[in-house]
């Protein structure tokens, strides 16, 4: 069945550094792969996102990267903030179910 | 522009209890899905609706029914509530009805403690 796996669960990290999360999915017809920002007592919110078709996307301080032959996919944050403290979401959408499948959750500390 | 918006915000039940959670979308999405989230588990699909007039069950649809009422209504009900039914609920919408993938928008969330 559809799945999507996360890693780590939990990231505490300097301020300056760099953040990386994880995911890996199992259905090889995926196509399009968001990532969410959920701050605490909030909706989850879309920040990147990257299509298929794409192996890398950048927007500011972060980025993904996308390997479909291995199927995974990667967060990257340079230049940490204590605003980027918060959970982040990845998932994988598939056309031919119209759903998206999550991944579990990455909690990201950023220490000052 | 309200967005997504979620009635109630808060609910406590009883077990047995039944009520319906509210959910409506401005942006003319035609598709439309309800979530739960419980610590550690992420975001889980309970059903969703691709377009208007057509529902489909998602991960964990045991329990719930729905109802997409028009293109911007779309309600979850809990027929007899139970205590593992305690969560933070998420309505969330997007344009991938229409063939494109899209955004998904949430709405606030519904904090439901089933006693």
């Amino acid at each position: 069945g559809e799945n999507v796996e996360q890693h780590p669960s939990t990231l505490s990290v300097q301020e300056g550094d760099s953040a990386v999360i994880k995911c890996t999915y199992s259905d090889s017809a995926s196509n399009y792969f968001p990532w969410y920002k959920q701050e605490l007592g909030k909706r989850p919110q879309l920040i990147i996102d990257i299509r298929s078709n794409v192996g890398e996307k950048k927007d500011q301080r972060i980025a993904v990267t996308l390997n479909k032959t291995a199927k995974h996919f990667s967060l990257h944050i340079t230049e940490t903030q204590p605003e980027d403290s918060a959970v982040y979401f990845c998932a994988a959408w598939m056309d031919s179910s119209y759903k998206l499948i999550f991944g579990s959750g990455t909690r990201l500390l950023v220490r000052p | 522009n309200a967005g997504v918006t979620q009635t109630p915000k808060f609910q406590v039940l009883k077990t047995g209890q039944s009520m319906t959670l509210q959910c409506a979308q401005d942006m003319n999405h035609n598709s439309m899905y309800w979530y739960r989230q419980d610590p550690g588990m992420g975001l889980r699909l309970i059903y969703y609706s691709a377009s208007e007039g057509t529902t489909d069950k998602g991960e964990v649809p045991n329990g719930y029914n729905v109802s997409r009422l028009n293109k911007r209504e779309f309600s979850l009900r809990l027929e007899s509530a139970a205590p593992s039914q305690t969560s933070v609920y998420f309505c969330a919408s997007s344009d991938a009805g229409t063939g494109g993938r899209g955004e998904q928008f949430f709405g606030p969330g519904t904090r439901l403690t089933v006693l």
